[in-house]
């Protein structure tokens, strides 16, 4: 739904190493956010971007980065993973206008071992 | 700031019968409100939204709720339960400059047949 697509779908890494997840629209929605999930907890903003180059930070932002070079790509990075990084991400995206809403990706189950 | 209360972790019903998942919200302005429905191992699916228009908002699958602003509520309805309506729920309120969802915690509806 909304062409957005999260990749990878499932990563397992090592502790201290960097990750990056993509997020890939294909609708030019002008935001685009990170949330994480854990039990109990619901979703947590990680960081959201509301532009080329604008981004800013949410909830639980520390230990992650983001970059957004093209309207269409939201990169989250984990500079050095930790094992509480463990979580499944999703990515989402904001309808503006008469179809004002928020669409979620598939998510992305990463696991830091 | 804005927060989100659910006020149920779980709910179970039999099949047939009523559903009712409670939700408050916190806001210093007149909020947007949604609920998504997360299957097993599935994305965020948007069941339904509030955004000051009608005060009882139909959504899929049968379910519908009520803002009331003077209870400062949103709560879930359906009128009979279905074994595939056992998932996830979350009701999520958007922040104040409508820039990104705050989730609540979730409520996990247990269907029984």
């Amino acid at each position: 739904d909304a062409g957005i697509t999260q990749s990878p779908r499932h990563k397992v890494t090592e502790t201290g190493t960097p990750v990056t997840l993509r997020c890939h629209q294909t609708e030019n929605h002008r935001y685009m956010y990170w949330y994480r999930q854990d039990p109990g907890h619901g979703l947590r903003l990680i960081h959201y971007s509301y532009g080329v180059k604008d981004t800013d930070k949410g909830e639980v932002s520390d230990g992650y980065s983001v970059s957004r070079s093209k309207t269409e790509d939201f990169l989250l990075t984990l500079e050095s993973a930790t094992s509480s990084q463990t979580s499944v991400y999703f990515c989402a995206i904001k309808r503006d206008g008469v179809n004002y809403g928020y669409t979620f990706g598939s998510g992305t189950r990463l696991t830091v071992v | 700031a804005q927060s989100v209360t659910q006020l149920d972790s779980h709910v179970s019903v039999s099949e047939g019968t009523p559903v009712l998942l409670r939700c408050n919200y916190s806001s210093s302005y007149s909020p947007s409100l949604f609920w998504y429905v997360q299957h097993p191992n599935k994305g965020l699916q948007l069941l339904l939204k509030y955004t000051s228009a009608a005060t009882l908002v139909k959504g899929i699958n049968g379910f519908e709720a009520e803002f009331k602003k003077s209870e400062t509520s949103f709560h879930l309805t359906k009128p009979s339960a279905h074994m595939s309506d056992a998932a996830e729920y979350f009701c999520v309120v958007s922040d104040w400059a409508g820039t990104a969802l705050i989730f609540g915690k979730g409520t996990t509806l247990s269907v029984s047949s």
